[in-house]
């Protein structure tokens, strides 16, 4: 079945420290990837994706993340977090299917600490 | 341009009640995607809508949730007989559709509506 996971589900850093979350994927055929960020009290919204081409993609808010085929892995990272990245965010994988729907990891708080 | 938009954004009801949950999605968008997120856990796929295909309704997890897209805009989430385990954000999204160009996958989401089954 297709999954996708988050290994760290609450990470607390302070401002300035480096950021990544981990998300693996376990389909296979065509590969989606996204990144979501839910602020509190907000919607969900898109950082960054990956259909194909440069593995490395960069989001919006200085986000970027690998894909790295070998380990089915779409980590997201940040060199340096601020107050406000606070929030929840999810790892999406989509496209094996032709239907467009998303397959959510189970999420990772983020608090950042001033 | 407006976003997806979603009522009520909080409704609760009592155990066996219908509720309905209403999705406007983004004026051109042809896809339409309902999810669902319960505490602590990540986004739930239920059903999805593209153009006037047969929707998707793989993820519907029981045969009281049913949902419908009149005139391939607004769509209403009907959860009938509702039970305690129904409580959750129900989260609606929309996108280009699957016209074969990549960012016909890239879906936008609404602020969602918190559903409590007491």
């Amino acid at each position: 079945a297709q999954s996708v996971s988050q290994h760290n589900h609450h990470v607390i850093l302070s401002e300035a420290a480096s950021l990544e979350l981990g998300c693996n994927y376990s389909y296979g055929g065509t590969v989606n990837l996204f990144w979501y960020v839910q602020y509190p009290g907000q919607h969900l919204q898109l950082l960054l994706k990956y259909f194909s081409g440069d593995p490395l993609v960069k989001g919006i808010k200085g986000f970027e993340a690998e894909f790295i085929k070998s380990k089915f892995s779409f980590n997201l990272r940040k060199p340096s977090v601020q107050w406000s990245d606070t929030a929840e965010y999810f790892c999406a994988g989509g496209g094996s299917s032709n239907t467009g729907k998303l397959i959510f990891g189970q999420g990772t708080t983020l608090q950042v600490k001033p | 341009g407006a976003g997806v938009s979603q009522s009520p954004s909080n409704k609760v009801t009592e155990k066996g009640k219908d509720v309905e949950l209403r999705c406007d999605p983004i004026s051109g968008h042809t896809a339409l995607y309902w999810y669902r997120q319960s505490l602590g856990q990540g986004l739930e796929f239920l059903i999805y809508f593209q153009g006037n295909s047969a929707p998707d309704k793989s993820g519907l997890p029981s045969d009281r949730f049913s949902a419908e897209r009149t005139g391939g805009s607004v769509s209403t989430l009907t959860i009938q007989r509702t039970q305690q385990e129904d409580s959750a954000v129900y989260l609606c999204a929309s996108s280009l559709g699957a016209s074969g160009a990549q960012i016909s996958y890239e879906q936008y989401f609404g602020p969602g509506t918190r559903l409590t089954v007491t």
